[in-house]
């Protein structure tokens, strides 16, 4: 079945820098993409999305990339904070009328001060 | 203010009881969902429901039964065939429509056998 995956289980910066966690995603049908953060027994807070018909879209601070040619997804945090700590989920759904999410399995974001 | 809420925070069951888990929100979303997630590992979809009185098994839907006779309360019921029932449970909504957005989540019910 299709799967999202993250490059990477963990990833440690120093505070003050930026941040690329990385993810893969299997279905090129897919059409919408999130990110999602989630803190230590908390549930998942939305960060930014994009729609396959882009390729970049930036927030406060973040900003999503979207390679579908490689079907590859990544997160940007510029000058990474503390509490940017928590882990980071991509999430991504089909087109139509289904609205289900597939997740990750996450990346922990460790920020060192 | 508008949310979604999970109540328990902490359920404790004994082997071969049910137990439910509420959910419920005030976002006039029509779509809502359950989710597992266990230590280290992403979510999956137990079911979900896109309008009242209709719902669908998601990835991980044996051992788990649902309701949605209110559009604001969408309550999961665990039952005694679920094998390995302890995890972190997690509540969604969306808006559903013809351009999908993102999920809102609730806080989580931590459920644990004894």
């Amino acid at each position: 079945g299709e799967s999202v995956g993250l490059h990477l289980p963990t990833l440690s910066v120093q505070e003050g820098d930026n941040s690329i966690i990385n993810c893969a995603y299997s279905n090129s049908a897919s059409d919408y993409f999130i990110w999602y953060k989630q803190e230590s027994g908390k549930g998942p807070q939305f960060i930014i999305d994009i729609r396959s018909n882009m390729d970049k879209r930036q927030g406060q601070r973040v900003t999503v990339l979207l390679n579908k040619t490689v079907k590859h997804l990544s997160l940007q945090i510029a000058a990474t904070q503390p509490g940017d700590s928590a882990v980071y989920f991509c999430a991504e759904t089909l087109g139509g009328n289904t609205g289900k999410l597939i997740f990750g399995q996450g990346t922990t974001l460790q920020v060192k001060p | 203010d508008g949310g979604i809420t999970q109540s328990p925070k902490y359920l404790f069951r004994k082997e071969g009881q049910n137990v439910t888990l509420s959910c419920e929100q005030n976002l006039n979303h029509d779509a809502m969902y359950w989710y597992r997630q266990d230590p280290g590992q992403g979510l999956r979809l137990i079911y979900y429901s896109q309008i009242v009185n209709d719902f669908q098994k998601g990835d991980i839907a044996e051992g788990y039964s649902v309701s949605r006779e209110k559009k604001e309360s969408f309550p999961l019921t665990v039952t005694s065939a679920q094998k390995n029932p302890t995890a972190f449970y997690l509540c969604a909504s969306s808006i559903f429509g013809d351009r999908n957005t993102e999920a809102f989540f609730g806080q989580g019910t931590r459920l644990t056998v004894v």
